[in-house]
């Protein structure tokens, strides 16, 4: 069992729908960490959350709504998505991001959501 | 900019040997650090290992070394004594100052170990 943990663990939409996927952990991490990842490819950062504010987006699409509520959840909005959206989400989250130290924080990775979109 | 290649796109090792996966890297940042997951198919993505820039010794963690060659900018996975569980997708990455500290990753190793 991983220490992330990720729900649902498979999500089928439409593209018009309106969806969430959910993300938690009990680490005491403060970064926390959105990525998309597409068969047989690395996962691509889409977002990252440092002491519950959002310090990187990636450029992504409306569309993807990141939420930090408290310190041990992460969610991610869905709305309009589009064939291509269709991927492996996976959460991660770290001790911290940019301070000191940080260099040798490994991000702890959930099992991923699989999101197909019809 | 910095830069993680992975050149072997997939490797068969037989089981209770041991296999070599290689990455190389390139940065200007003086301080990084260099890691290595696993994925099996079922998705999630597993730290194995952990080395720093100015680490004097290869990392070890069990069945996983790290043969770490800085000048020659390599940080490459051996995994001994394979096992028909570590049947996976292996990822190596790095972490730099200059690109906040995200994690950057190679393109990735498929391992498939045979009885």
């Amino acid at each position: 069992d991983t220490e992330v943990t990720q729900t649902p663990k498979h999500l089928v939409m439409g593209m018009t729908n309106k969806k969430s996927l959910k993300c938690e952990q009990h680490m005491g991490h403060r970064a926390m960490y959105w990525y998309k990842q597409k068969a047989k490819k690395p996962p691509e950062l889409m977002f990252v959350y440092s002491y519950e504010k959002l310090s990187i987006n990636e450029s992504v699409p409306s569309r993807f709504s990141p939420e930090c509520p408290n310190s041990s959840l992460l969610n991610l909005h869905l709305h309009a998505l589009q064939p291509e959206d269709s991927a492996l989400y996976l959460c991660a989250s770290s001790l911290q991001t940019r301070r000191t130290g940080a260099l040798n924080q490994p991000q702890h990775f959930g099992d991923g959501t699989r999101l197909s979109i019809l | 900019a910095q830069k993680i290649t992975q050149t072997q796109p997939g490797m068969f090792v037989q089981e209770k040997e041991a296999v070599t996966l290689d990455c190389t890297y390139d940065t200007s940042d003086p301080s990084y650090g260099l890691f290595w997951y696993k994925q099996p198919s079922s998705g999630e993505m597993i730290f194995l290992i952990y080395q720093g820039s100015y680490d004097q010794q290869n990392a070890t963690e069990g069945r996983y070394s790290l043969n770490f060659q800085k000048a020659r900018k390599s940080a490459n996975l051996v995994i001994s004594a394979s096992q028909l569980g570590d049947s996976a997708m292996y990822f190596c990455a790095m972490r730099v100052p200059s690109n906040d500290y995200k994690l950057s990753f190679g393109a990735g190793t498929t391992v498939t170990v045979r009885a």
